[in-house]
């Protein structure tokens, strides 16, 4: 069966500092990975997409990586600020289909000024 | 772009009520899915449409809930009898092909308790 587990659950940080979530995944066959930003009250919106080959991806404070032998992928934030206080919930897509996405429960992130 | 657009944003009802949500999705995206989310299950994929055609319900919980797609640019949940285990968001999501790079919107959601 297709799982994502994602960690922490929830994960408190004061605002400046680094932190990283972290997604393991038993998903097959693999087709690509993303990661979504839900802001309460509001829809996911998508940070960044990872395919098989890629490594690292960024996007501005947001760095994702994929190892995609060990099936584990992490989402790296920098200098966290108070926006960035959101779920971030990771998505692996198996074959092609528009139905085979398996998602993750979130990590639930709080930036304390 | 506005975005999808889900209505109502939050609806509160009693137990037996039917229950309508609609979605707008993004003009020109083939895809529309609905999905529900607890704190329990995270996003559960309910059902999804490609160009106006339901292709998948498998994740409809029961028969009381039901969807439609009348034509492409609008779509409705519908739940009757509502029970209150159906309590939940539920978001609206379209996207321009079914796989590969292209990512889904989601629309902001509609938050259900039903009492």
């Amino acid at each position: 069966k297709n799982q994502v587990e994602q960690s922490p659950q929830s994960l408190i940080i004061l605002e400046g500092k680094n932190c990283t979530l972290q997604c393991n995944y038993t998903v097959s066959p693999f087709s690509n990975l993303r990661w979504y930003k839900q802001d309460t009250g509001r829809g996911p919106v998508s940070l960044t997409i990872m395919t098989f080959s890629e490594n690292t991806k960024s996007n501005g404070r947001y760095t994702a990586t994929l190892d995609a032998d060990t099936k584990q992928s992490s989402l790296h934030i920098t200098a966290s600020q108070l926006s960035d206080s959101a779920s971030y919930i990771c998505v692996v897509r198996a074959g092609g289909g528009a139905d085979g996405l398996t998602f993750g429960k979130g990590t639930h992130l709080i930036i304390q000024p | 772009d506005a975005g999808v657009i889900q209505s109502p944003r939050h609806e509160v009802t009693e137990m037996g009520q039917e229950v309508t949500l609609r979605c707008k999705p993004i003009s020109g995206h083939d895809y529309l899915f609905w999905y529900r989310q607890t704190m329990m299950r995270g996003l559960e994929l309910l059902i999804y449409f490609n160009n106006n055609v339901p292709i998948d319900d498998s994740g409809m919980p029961e028969d009381r809930f039901s969807a439609k797609m009348p034509n492409a640019s609008f779509s409705t949940l519908k739940i009757q009898p509502s029970e209150p285990r159906d309590s939940a968001v539920y978001f609206c999501a379209s996207s321009l092909t079914a796989g590969g790079s292209q990512p889904q919107h989601f629309g902001d959601g509609t938050r259900l308790s039903i009492l």
